[in-house]
């Protein structure tokens, strides 16, 4: 069973540069979500998709784009890097939406480094 | 304060002992509680769920809830050293679709249990 798949798994950037963090869900879930972790500052939430088509801004949205492609992926996209965007990025997803009360499946994480 | 707080640790144990993990929270409304387990360099893991107030039990580890005090806890019995993790609590509230449903993590209790 694979859950959440993220990739890639590790990444350097210079500043400046972009990427898109890729993130797909094998388990039917509606909702998706992308989270950074920081040392001393916990899970943060960036940026949350209900649903196919929708998204809405998080706790922490500026810098990142995001597209849900499709049911089953959710793209986080950094347009111009920064070395304060340099965090461990996790997917998640929900069967619903946030408030219900649903638990949230994560993948492993993407460990980004900008210099 | 923070809706949420959880000692960061780092708490050491010897294999065998009981553990008590502890989180405390301002929102009166969070009605769902969750535990997750991180190990090193991968994603969150969910270990417990409860709805409200109460005491639930899954092999050697219990979670409960008083929200009376906002106050929510897990022990572990007979730990091992596989239990070794970082251990996270969140939380949410039954405001279904709106940011306020978010849910909110700990920043994780670092637990180390030696042989």
């Amino acid at each position: 069973n694979a859950g959440v798949t993220q990739t890639p798994k590790f990444q350097v950037l210079k500043t400046g540069q972009s990427m898109t963090l890729q993130c797909a869900q094998d388990m039917n879930h509606n909702s998706m979500y992308w989270y950074r972790q920081d040392p001393g500052m916990g899970l943060r939430l960036i940026y949350y998709s209900a649903s196919e088509g929708t998204t809405d801004k998080g706790e922490v949205p500026n810098g990142y784009n995001v597209s849900r492609l499709n049911k089953r992926e959710f793209s986080l996209r950094l347009e111009s890097a920064a070395p304060s965007q340099t965090s461990v990025y996790f997917c998640a997803s929900s069967e619903r939406g946030r408030g219900s009360g649903q638990p949230q499946h994560f993948g492993d994480g993407t460990r980004l480094s900008i210099l | 304060q923070k809706e949420v707080e959880q000692d960061p640790g780092p708490l050491s144990v010897p294999e065998g002992a009981i553990v008590s993990l502890n989180c405390t929270y301002s929102n009166s409304a969070f009605q769902y509680f969750m535990w997750y387990r991180q190990y090193s360099r991968k994603g969150p893991e969910l270990l417990m769920y409860t709805y409200s107030s109460g005491n639930k039990e899954d092999g050697r580890f219990t979670a409960q809830v008083d929200k009376s005090s906002k106050y929510i806890s897990l022990f572990i019995r007979d730990s091992q050293p596989s239990d070794s993790a970082t251990y996270l609590c969140a939380m949410s509230a039954y405001i279904y679709g709106g940011s306020q449903g978010n849910l909110i993590f700990g920043k994780g209790t670092k637990l180390s249990v030696k042989p």
